[in-house]
């Protein structure tokens, strides 16, 4: 298996909501990424985790908060987002962060719309 | 930290011509320089990489060239065809924030 899969493909949710993206990989990987990525521009590196653990925060708000519970799993809980959070969430995996030639793999993307 | 400028913004071709973008980085300690295709609506795809030991890497109409000393590298593709209409991206990795920074894009449209 040589994808990522993120759930699900569209989620609207209101301010006050607590939603979880998933992201799934079985390639055995062990660095994993949350990307967001407004219209027209590139993928902003929010969290990278090395071996299930943080390893990267790009000094994201609180109000997202990732979650590595195994090598294979990423997922990104969302509490009290605000309009401006509305964005295509893209995982990725790669074989590590150490790795001479990380070749990342992206998902799909999460399309995220807060009301 | 690191910066990625890339340029052109937007790059309209004719069916079969060549096109170039070009980007550079600041932090010389990068070592790794993926380009990714993004088409409407998809997932970024790498399309080719480059390690810093390389000055160049082609694969069939897509090759990539990397300047160190100047510390630039271009993503060169021949013989455009419509499909290759996309956003493309560069991105540089440093060995010590061991993660990728992306330049701003590229929209290419290949007209027929």
């Amino acid at each position: 298996d040589t994808e990522v899969t993120q759930t699900p493909k569209h989620l609207v949710m209101g301010m006050t909501n607590k939603k979880s993206l998933k992201c799934e990989q079985h390639m055995g990987h062990r660095a994993m990424y949350w990307y967001k990525q407004k219209a027209k521009k590139p993928p902003e590196l929010m969290f990278v985790y090395s071996y299930e653990k943080l390893s990267i925060n790009e000094s994201v708000p609180s109000r997202f908060s990732p979650e590595c519970p195994n090598s294979s799993l990423l997922n990104l809980h969302l509490h009290a987002l605000q309009p401006e959070d509305s964005a295509l969430y893209l995982c990725a995996s790669s074989q590590d962060i150490f790795a001479e030639a990380p070749e990342q793999f992206f998902g799909p993307g999460t399309r995220l719309t807060v009301l | 930290g690191e910066n990625v400028e890339q340029h052109p913004s937007t790059l309209s071709v004719q069916e079969g011509d060549s096109a170039v973008i070009k980007c550079t980085y600041s932090d010389s300690a990068s070592n790794y320089f993926p380009w990714y295709k993004q088409e409407l609506g998809k997932r970024p795809q790498l399309i080719i990489d480059i390690r810093s030991n390389v000055g160049e890497k082609k694969d069939q109409r897509i090759a990539v060239t990397l300047n160190k000393t100047a510390k630039h590298f271009s993503l060169h593709i021949t013989e455009t065809q419509p499909e290759d209409s996309a956003v493309y991206f560069c991105a540089a990795r440093n060995t010590g924030r061991r993660a990728l920074t992306f330049g701003s894009g590229t929209r290419l449209q290949v007209q027929p």
